[in-house]
């Protein structure tokens, strides 16, 4: 049972244009999102994260939008750059309880290639 | 400023094969967690731990083992190794509680033949 879904594995783009990653959830229960950034050989690296509370947070040339009736968030990149080519992680936790909230679900990533 | 460490880089084990994955972090966090990464799954939680002496199993647990004696450290434990467990293992830790940033160390490839 995937909880967490990104159902396109690769996205390719221009330098310059938009890219938008997009993550599906299906438990009703999470209440905080947050994307990850991972390159080769390396762990993933936070990004950006939104509450439930909210419905877009920015940061830069990142913003992360959250359709909490849709459960469905997304992550704009504006400008993309070569340099954001990478795999993209959602994830989502749901604070059930005290020791909760920091447990993650991820979803599968999406490759994104940004050419120049 | 270490931040989180995994030993080894690459392990190549024989089916039925032990081994330990050792996973250390020097940022004071309560939350620690094992996750392997494969291809088309995205990143899956094994096991977790929220402090020193409390464990708990994350959604695929079967086969691995761990214990949190200290703050720092976080070992992973695969008793008998099997090719169902060729991964890339990743450890993270944090802060306790939601909105914190979980740190990931730069994982452990493993292949079992």
């Amino acid at each position: 049972d995937q909880q967490v879904k990104q159902n396109s594995p690769s996205l390719s783009v221009q330098e310059g244009r938009i890219s938008i990653l997009n993550c599906d959830y299906t438990n009703s229960m999470f209440d905080y999102f947050l994307w990850y950034k991972k390159y080769p050989a390396e762990g993933p690296t936070f990004l950006i994260s939104i509450s439930s509370i909210k419905d877009k947070n920015e940061d830069g040339r990142f913003t992360v939008f959250l359709n909490k009736s849709a459960k469905h968030l997304s992550l704009h990149i504006v400008p993309s750059q070569p340099g954001d080519s990478a795999v993209y992680f959602c994830a989502a936790s749901a604070q059930i309880r005290e020791t909760s909230g920091s447990r993650l679900t991820f979803g599968e990533g999406t490759q994104l290639t940004v050419n120049p | 400023n270490a931040g989180v460490t995994q030993t080894p880089k690459f392990q190549v084990l024989k089916t039925g094969q032990s081994m330990t994955l050792q996973c250390a972090q020097d940022m004071n966090h309560e939350y620690m967690s094992w996750y392997r990464q494969d291809p088309g799954m995205g990143l899956r939680l094994i096991h977790y731990s929220v402090g020193a002496g409390i464990t708990d199993q994350g959604e695929v647990p079967n086969g691995y083992n761990v214990s949190r004696s200290t703050t720092e450290d976080f070992p992973l434990r695969l008793l008998s190794a099997a090719p169902s467990q060729t991964s890339v293992y990743f450890c993270a830790s944090s802060e306790m509680g939601q909105g914190y940033e979980q740190y990931f160390g730069p994982g452990t490839r493993l292949t079992v033949t």
